[in-house]
């Protein structure tokens, strides 16, 4: 089946600092999304991407739709202590009647304050 | 709006017991998703509903995994006979064809433990 890696892992940071994490896969996806999950509770739509090339900012987030499909970066700038979570990408490849998506393994941030 | 609802918020069972989650999804919404999450395989989609229909049960594990959706607004999944590795998080979301289906509202999921 379909397979996203997400990467890093994991990171720590500084409050303040910027973050990067990305997502790739080795099949198109047509739509691209970003959750974050806070401890104790379910994902939250964050940004999503229907594009390719396609880059949309929510507040202090930027994601970006890979050129190729087969991949999509989130940037976090001016980390802030509330930041701290995990961060999912998901994927949606184009398939009749289909509307499953495929998820990463997430990116768990934490900020040091 | 309330967004999705979920009950129980916890649930710990033993071997063998009929575990029943629930799911009202947000008002309007015409698909409903089932997922499981674990620390091995993250958020797997179990199943879902179209206006009420099972589209795809594809990713229900076994037999023991039902899912039914009797109405628009509520959903269950069962799982019976209930085993130590159906142990996870179970999440229940919602989307809406006009606003992009693929855009899906989580709930705040059922942590189930099977002993």
């Amino acid at each position: 089946g379909q397979q996203l890696n997400q990467s890093p892992q994991s990171m720590f940071i500084q409050e303040g600092e910027d973050v990067s994490m990305n997502c790739t896969s080795s099949s198109i996806f047509n739509t691209w999304l970003w959750y974050k999950q806070d401890p104790g509770e379910g994902p939250v739509l964050l940004i999503a991407l229907y594009k390719a090339g396609e880059l949309t900012s929510n507040g202090r987030l930027t994601a970006q739709f890979g050129i190729t499909r087969k991949d999509s970066f989130l940037n976090i700038s001016a980390s802030i202590p509330s930041d701290v979570g995990i961060y999912f990408c998901a994927g949606r490849s184009r398939g009749a009647g289909s509307y499953q998506l495929t998820f990463g393994k997430g990116t768990k941030l934490s900020v040091i304050p | 709006d309330a967004g999705v609802i979920q009950s129980p918020r916890h649930e710990v069972t033993e071997m063998g017991q009929e575990v029943t989650l629930r799911c009202k999804p947000i008002s309007g919404h015409d698909y409903l998703f089932w997922y499981r999450q674990t620390m091995m395989r993250g958020l797997e989609l179990l199943i879902y509903f179209n206006n009420n229909v099972p589209i795809d049960d594809s990713g229900m594990p076994e037999d023991r995994f039902s899912a039914k959706m009797p109405n628009a607004s509520f959903s269950t999944l069962k799982i019976q006979p209930s085993e130590p590795r159906d142990s996870a998080v179970y999440f229940c979301a919602s989307s809406h064809t006009t606003v992009g289906m693929e855009t899906q509202y989580f709930g705040p999921g059922t942590r189930l433990l099977v002993l």
